[in-house]
């Protein structure tokens, strides 16, 4: 079945360490985005990316980066310059970036990051 | 900015009750809004999608309406069941950065048996 997978599920990192989540979708879909969710809180967009090899900051960039190099993956790095990652992270993906006409986005099951 | 607003932040109800979630956005320049339901330490589900040049839409015993010139949405739920317990979140789908989904804070609902 097509979907969206992300790992590790649980993530634990040590002040000054760079961490990466992956995110694959097998759903062939042109735009993915990853966002970031605080416990009790909705999700805030971190990064989007329309196509491969393209990507633009969302609201929360800062701290974080990432990378479109094949269609189906696209993995965030947390750098150390994020004072506060501890959160759940989300990738989401739609089929492309400007087709509205009903297609849901379609979301992992989330990362859990803490930092120890 | 478009902000979205979700009411109550949490609710509880005996099985079998009606009940409706209410969420309200400041904008009315949306695409679509949508309704997700997350279930404890999981991703995100989508409910129900309404166009903007949509009223409603119906999925079993789940109905949204959206009413953009007020800037709300209310998800109507019938007859719930325990397994309905979940937080239900609602999002406006706006014209850039990208199509971004803006989230409300979601409901978290309980239904006990």
């Amino acid at each position: 079945d097509g979907g969206i997978t992300q790992s590790p599920k649980y993530l634990f990192r040590k002040e000054g360490q760079n961490v990466t989540l992956s995110c694959e979708q097998n759903l062939n879909h042109d735009a993915m985005y990853w966002y970031r969710q605080d416990p009790g809180q909705g999700l805030r967009l971190i990064y989007y990316s329309q196509i491969v090899n393209d990507f633009q900051k969302g609201d929360i960039a800062e701290g974080y980066s990432v990378s479109r190099e094949k269609k189906e993956s696209f993995p965030l790095t947390v750098t150390s310059a994020q004072k506060n990652p501890t959160a759940f992270y989300l990738c989401a993906s739609i089929p492309r970036l400007t087709d509205f006409s009903g297609n849901t986005i379609y979301f992992g099951e989330g990362s859990w990051l803490t930092v120890v | 900015k478009q902000e979205v607003t979700q009411i109550p932040a949490a609710l509880s109800v005996p099985e079998g009750e009606n009940l409706v979630l209410n969420c309200s956005f400041t904008d009315s320049a949306i695409y679509n809004l949508q309704w997700f339901r997350q279930d404890p330490g999981k991703g995100l589900t989508s409910l129900l999608l309404i166009q903007s040049s949509q009223r409603e839409q119906t999925s079993g015993r789940l109905n949204a309406s959206l009413d953009k010139s007020s800037g709300r949405s209310t998800l109507y739920i019938a007859a719930s069941q325990p397994g309905d317990s979940a937080t239900y979140l609602c999002a406006v789908q706006i014209y850039n950065q990208g199509g971004k989904l803006i989230f409300g804070q979601g409901t978290e609902l309980s239904v006990k048996p």
